[in-house]
């Protein structure tokens, strides 16, 4: 099974900091990573898709690169409805496989 | 507008069964894999389980496979996840999505296992 580990497990920042939060796969996975966002209570919302893709309607602050093994999410300016919890998801074959999860959190 | 509509949680006693269900609209469900997501309460999310558009693929996380069963009945816009011989580590929220090809996603219904 492929595993996924993102780092750092929390993250403090301000209001207008570049943040980047990166993921780890246990093999290659190509591109085939997708970002989401969680907020408390809520169903998870995509960001991006095939490791750089933006999806339909997400701010161009946020941004994903990397392949193979890994990849980084990156928001440009943090702003105050950015404050959630992130997860990488490889879909490199059918058994998907979520990271752990970061938390962004207000400094 | 689309809809994803989990029912069908509770409280079981461990080694019991529930049912999920996950009634679709908005969309034509017939053309797209569905999936099953657990988020354990204060945890991160888990894949737990896809099915193809005819119901003739299925993949499982190791920590289901031979207890979850997931189907659908593509005439009656459902998704479903049978659960059987549940363990107090299967409580969390079970999340219906439709992940491949776009991003939608159930409010969530909550499985408690537990004496």
């Amino acid at each position: 099974d492929i595993q996924m580990t993102q780092s750092p497990s929390t993250l403090s920042a301000s209001v207008g900091d570049r943040v980047t939060i990166t993921c780890r796969a246990s093999q290659s996975i190509s591109s085939w990573l997708a970002w989401y966002q969680q907020k408390p209570g809520k169903a998870p919302k995509l960001l991006i898709y095939k490791a750089s893709s933006l999806e339909s309607g997400v701010p161009s602050r946020f941004s994903g690169s990397g392949s193979g093994t890994e990849f980084t999410l990156t928001i440009s300016s943090l702003q105050p409805d950015d404050f959630a919890t992130y997860y990488c998801q490889q879909y490199n074959t059918y058994y998907w496989t979520f990271g752990q999860g970061t938390k962004v959190e207000i400094k | 507008e689309v809809q994803l509509v989990e029912s069908g949680g509770g409280l079981v006693q461990p080694g019991g069964s529930l049912r999920l269900s996950c009634a679709a609209s908005g969309f034509t469900f017939s053309r797209y894999w569905m999936s099953w997501v657990r988020q354990a309460p204060g945890k991160g999310l888990e894949w737990v389980a896809n099915i193809k558009q005819d119901g003739s693929e299925k993949y499982y996380v190791d920590s289901v496979k031979g207890r979850f069963t997931i189907s659908r009945d593509n005439a009656k816009n459902s998704l479903y996840l049978q659960m059987n011989s549940l363990r107090a580590e299967d409580t969390a929220v079970y999340f219906c999505a439709s992940l491949k090809g776009q991003d939608y996603w159930g409010q969530g219904t909550l499985v408690t296992v537990s004496s």
